[in-house]
């Protein structure tokens, strides 16, 4: 195992289009997360699962975004009817939850670019 | 709300010199703080994190400080090299989250030059 792979690693779409991302987790690491990031700027929080359970989500994940964990693996993350503000780059990471802070990785992204 | 921010945006350092990286935070609760290096494309990487009972922590290379009481975070590089550039984050668990959950509050970033 590598780490966190994200596919894809760049999308351009049209404004209004959906598109969606897929991260796969380090393979034992029960705790994926998605953030996003604009040019100039540390991470967002966007979501949290543990297992196939979204416990968390901020409030900067619009109604047309949405995330699953289907299998308690890899996780999508879909934006539906792009906007150019939702350009940015997305990282996703994971960790070994055990009840403590433990350490997260992360993948190499997905820059959207909505034109 | 909660923010953590940085004291300077930009620094350059001469190779083989230490650098210093500070970072303010806002949220007394927090009890856990990383530090990360991105480089140009690529996602954050794990330096070396602490825990809000530690006042510090030594890695390879690297140092990391946390004063509580003005919740002030710093990390120190050692004898610089050219693959230290990169832009540095700090990060802390935000408060109110799930407990271990990577909530992390980043703040802006530091981009650090290390000339030859």
């Amino acid at each position: 195992d590598t780490g966190v792979s994200q596919d894809p690693r760049h999308k351009i779409t049209k404004r209004g289009q959906n598109v969606t991302f897929r991260c796969d987790p380090i393979s034992e690491h029960n705790r994926l997360y998605w953030y996003r990031q604009t040019l100039g700027q540390g991470p967002e929080f966007l979501t949290y699962f543990q297992n196939e359970a979204q416990l968390e989500k901020s409030r900067l994940l619009s109604d047309r975004f949405s995330a699953e964990r289907p299998k308690g693996s890899f996780s999508t993350l879909e934006i539906q009817r792009t906007e150019q503000g939702d350009s940015a780059m997305y990282l996703c990471a994971s960790s070994l939850g055990q009840g403590g802070n433990t350490e997260a990785f992360f993948g190499q992204g997905t820059r959207l670019t909505v034109v | 709300g909660e923010s953590v921010g940085l004291h300077l945006p930009t620094l350059s350092v001469q190779e083989g010199d230490n650098s210093i990286i500070n970072c303010a935070y806002s949220n007394s609760a927090s009890d856990y703080f990383i530090w990360y290096k991105q480089e140009s494309g690529k996602g954050p990487q794990f330096i070396i994190d602490i825990r809000s009972n530690m006042d510090k922590r030594q890695g390879q290379r690297v140092t990391v400080l946390l004063n509580k009481t003005v919740k002030h975070l710093s990390l120190q590089i050692a004898a610089t090299q050219p693959g230290d550039s990169a832009v540095y984050f700090c990060a802390e668990n935000g408060a109110g989250g799930i407990q271990g959950a990577q909530k992390l509050v980043f703040g802006q970033g530091t981009r650090l030059t290390i000339n030859p």
